[in-house]
């Protein structure tokens, strides 16, 4: 009964890899995020989506492409990966536009 | 832009009560929230202010004062399972709702 689901839950890699992070959530919401903790545990908003249409694109370098397949799925690929985009990357997931949002168990990426 | 700023750590005894404070500088500003996060965690919602005044959940309060941008969240009765990070988090309509988190307060609650 998991309601906002990640995988991987761990990902590691090489730089100047092209990586895929997916997310899924069964509350039936509308909206959903990407947001990325990094180190000192500063947490950032990336992209939001509201009913598959991009709403939020924060200045995120153009490696990072969301995708929307559907409302309940949103999916994050990264391109040409950096030592810097190692970070813990949570999925999100809301009613509406409402303040209170579910967070998915996040991926750790590590990029070596 | 927008800003939010909470005490990096605050450390208190058990059974104790502790007060987390945040102020913001936010343009289209709704409302204010707050999270938990256990270590190794996913960040968890406490609670939501849009209006000024204390709301109350169990042992937890939270406050707001627009007028002063300023904020707190209030815990009472500590526990040990208390120990973890809190960010308060603004609600902003700045061409679309966006939620910005501050850079957490570790509280660390001893025997």
């Amino acid at each position: 009964d998991t309601a906002v689901s990640q995988t991987p839950k761990y990902l590691v890699t090489q730089m100047g890899n092209d990586k895929s992070i997916k997310c899924e959530q069964n509350l039936g919401h509308d909206t959903m995020y990407w947001y990325k903790q990094d180190s000192k545990k500063f947490l950032k908003i990336m992209f939001s989506y509201n009913n598959k249409e991009l709403i939020i694109n924060e200045t995120v370098p153009n490696r990072f492409s969301p995708k929307s397949p559907d409302k309940a799925h949103l999916n994050l690929h990264i391109n040409s990966l950096e030592l810097g985009d190692s970070a813990v990357y949570f999925c999100a997931s809301s009613p509406g536009t409402s303040y209170e949002q579910y967070f998915g168990p996040g991926t750790r990426l590590t990029v070596t | 832009g927008q800003s939010l700023e909470q005490p990096s750590e605050v450390t208190a005894v058990e059974g104790a009560i502790v007060q987390i404070n945040c102020t913001y500088q936010t343009s289209g500003f709704y409302g204010l929230s707050w999270y938990q996060q256990h270590d190794g965690g996913a960040p968890t919602f406490l609670s939501y202010n849009a209006l000024d005044g204390l709301e109350e959940t169990g042992r937890f309060s939270s406050f707001l004062s627009r007028s002063d941008s300023y904020g707190y969240l209030l815990l009472q009765e500590l526990q040990m399972k208390d120990s973890a990070s809190y960010f308060c988090a603004v609600r902003a309509h700045t061409g679309g709702f966006k939620t910005i988190f501050g850079a957490g307060t570790r509280l660390f609650v001893k025997a």
